[in-house]
Order: structure tokens, then sequence, then C-alpha cells
């Protein structure tokens, strides 16, 4: 047990909705990264928070959106939903913002649109 | 540009069979951490190891060891006397300094996956 929490654990939705995926993580920890993790496209970057700050962004869609709050824990919006989106999305967590900082990852949200 | 290359997508070997996951690093800078993940068949992602640029002990835990050579840009990942339980995708990552826009990257490679037949 890594000590990140992430909710839901499994999530069917429809084209076109929109969906919250949650993440606190490890206690002591204030940076929190998002990944997404598909079949064809291997483990990606969506976006970092550090204390509330977002830090770094990676391939993360226009439609997507993601927050971390003053108690440290983060969600991640995802709206207008397609076929496409249908992924493991990880969040993470290391205890500071910067290189050699271990990253801790959840177990996942799997999310299945269709 | 960093890059890390997992050039073994898929390795099955039989139970007790030692096994190294390979694992070679682009990167300019020399200030580096590298990292190895597991990921089992249940999808989460377990930490296995970190280690800086400036230390090239190999490292044993266990079943598992750590070969990094600087000198050929690779970090590769033995088990030894392989079991079924180690059935995962394996994925190797760096980390470097602060880029030009601020940020730091991990990269991750594309992950190998281990099959170990009983």
């Amino acid at each position: 047990d890594s000590g990140v929490t992430q909710t839901p654990k499994h999530l069917i939705t429809a084209t076109g909705q929109r969906v919250t995926l949650r993440c606190s993580p490890r206690s002591g920890d204030l940076s929190v990264y998002w990944y997404q993790q598909s079949l064809d496209q291997g483990l990606q970057f969506l976006i970092q928070y550090y204390n509330g700050e977002e830090r770094a962004k990676g391939n993360i869609l226009e439609r997507f959106s993601a927050q971390q709050f003053p108690d440290l824990h983060s969600e991640l919006n995802l709206s207008s939903l397609e076929l496409g989106d249908s992924a493991l999305y990880f969040c993470a967590s290391s205890v500071a913002w910067g290189t050699g900082n271990t990253i801790y990852f959840g177990e996942g949200s799997w999310l299945t649109v269709v | 540009a960093q890059k890390v290359t997992q050039a073994q997508t898929e390795i099955s070997v039989v139970e007790k069979e030692d096994v190294t996951l390979d694992c070679v690093y682009e990167t300019r800078d020399t200030t580096y951490y590298l990292f190895w993940y597991k990921q089992p068949p249940s999808g989460e992602l377990v930490f296995l190891i970190r280690r800086n640029s400036f230390d090239e002990q190999n490292e044993i835990s266990g079943r598992y060891s750590w070969n990094f050579q600087k000198s050929t840009s690779s970090f590769n990942f033995t088990i030894t006397a392989s079991q079924v339980v180690d059935s995962a995708v394996y994925f190797c990552a760096l980390s470097g300094p602060l880029t030009t826009s601020g940020t730091y990257k991990y990269i991750f490679g594309t992950g190998t996956r281990l099959k170990v037949l009983a």
C-alpha cells in the first residue's frame, strides 16, 4: 500500500459525460501528479501540483482540468468524454517538488467510456 | 532530449529462471535519477528502487538486483529464481534537473511485460 488513495476505483460512463476522479496523497506529501495509462500510449503525464499550485503540465487535453485543494487532496475533472478517454488514471504523490523525489502511485481509477 | 528505452516488450521465462530487464536511457544532464516500478495484473504501480547518477553501486534486494552502468547508460534489473508472482509489467523511469520551462520531468519507458510460467 503506497498510501496514495484514489476514488473511484472503477467508473463506467457514457460519451459526452463528465466525471471527477479524486486523490488523497500520502501523508506529508505536498506534490501530486496525474498520469493516464492507455493500452496504446503507455504512461502519459498529465499534470502536477505542488502545495496547491500547478507546477508542470504534460499532455493534458483542454477537456480535462485538475486542482489541488488546501488540504492537499486533488481532483481530476474529465468532461465531454470520448471513447478514447477510456484508460487507467493514476494519481501519484511525492514529498517535494523537484528532481529525484520518488513518486508513489495510487491504485488507479479505471475509466470506461461507452 | 531525455529518453528511456525498454526494448524488450515482453519476456517469458519458466519459474526459477533468472531474467534481466533492460533499460537504456538518454540524458545530457550530469545529475539525474533512475527508477524502477512494477505493475502487477491488478494494475497498481509499485515503486521498487531509486538510484542517483552519482551512485553506480549495484544494489541487491532479495531476489532483485540492479546494475547501473553510466558508461553504457543502462540501468538493468535482474530477478533471480523468478516466481509466478513476479509476473508484471516493469517500468524504468528517469528524472532530471530543472528544465528551461521550469519543470522537472519524469520520463517513463514503455514497460516490459514479464510472464513467469509455472
